[in-house]
């Protein structure tokens, strides 16, 4: 079985540029999460979708970070502009459903300078 | 709220020795509870979960854990380590209560495993 998807590993840019990170679930995967793990800390939950519908987006800063699932399936989340501290490792995780146990991706590695 | 503790930054031990890596938490409800693995560049590895049952859970690599209500702890263990355990372990939990069983992750404890 293929595993969770997600591109690109690694990210270079600048302060105030935009950037996207891609995520392709488990297939028949219902709920997908993004966290942001920066260096020395555990996963953040940012976002939580269950099918095309968000669950829970409470630690997701709005003004900067946006996320969709549009088909329920693929999942992208931008950070426009991006900021020095948004500098972390992004996961893509996803389960079969909110109580399950959830399968993370490699990440994607985000350096902004 | 709740929270999850990871006490040690770093947990040394020789090969072959017994290893235990401390987790504590802290939720409204009944927890559901979970310990993953971290090898350097990779994404998270899920070992093991308790949601109800057995206090103690057997899991992935021969890693288990021993859920203790009383204490809220969820400690992971394995008889004997391997150096190839080395690597960055966190505990997480979920709790029920609410409907989105949000996971909280602890800040991580890094296992060295010595020949």
């Amino acid at each position: 079985e293929a595993g969770v998807a997600q591109s690109p590993r690694y990210k270079i840019i600048e302060k105030r540029q935009s950037v996207a990170f891609w995520c392709n679930p488990i297939s028949g995967h219902a709920t997908l999460y993004w966290y942001q793990q920066i260096l020395g800390q555990g996963p953040k939950l940012l976002i939580q979708f269950q099918n095309n519908g968000v669950v829970d987006d409470s630690q997701l800063p709005k003004d900067r970070f946006s996320a969709e699932r549009l088909k329920g399936v693929d999942s992208t989340l931008k950070i426009q502009p991006a900021k020095l501290e948004d500098s972390a490792v992004y996961l893509c995780a996803s389960s079969t459903g909110l109580q399950e146990t959830q399968y993370f991706g490699p990440g994607t590695r985000l350096l902004v300078l | 709220a709740q929270s999850v503790a990871q006490p040690e930054d770093q947990v040394n031990v020789a090969e072959g020795n017994p290893l235990t890596v401390k987790c504590t938490y802290s939720v409204s409800g009944n927890p559901y509870l979970f310990w993953y693995v971290q090898y350097p560049n990779r994404g998270l590895q899920f070992l093991l979960k308790y949601i109800t049952g057995d206090n103690l859970v057997k899991g992935s690599y021969g890693f288990e854990a021993e859920f203790n209500k009383s204490q809220t702890s969820f400690h992971l263990k394995k008889p004997s380590a391997l150096v190839s355990d080395s690597a960055l372990y966190f505990c997480a939990v979920r709790d029920p209560v609410g409907g989105g069983f949000k996971t909280i992750f602890g800040a991580g404890t890094r296992l060295f495993v010595k020949a």
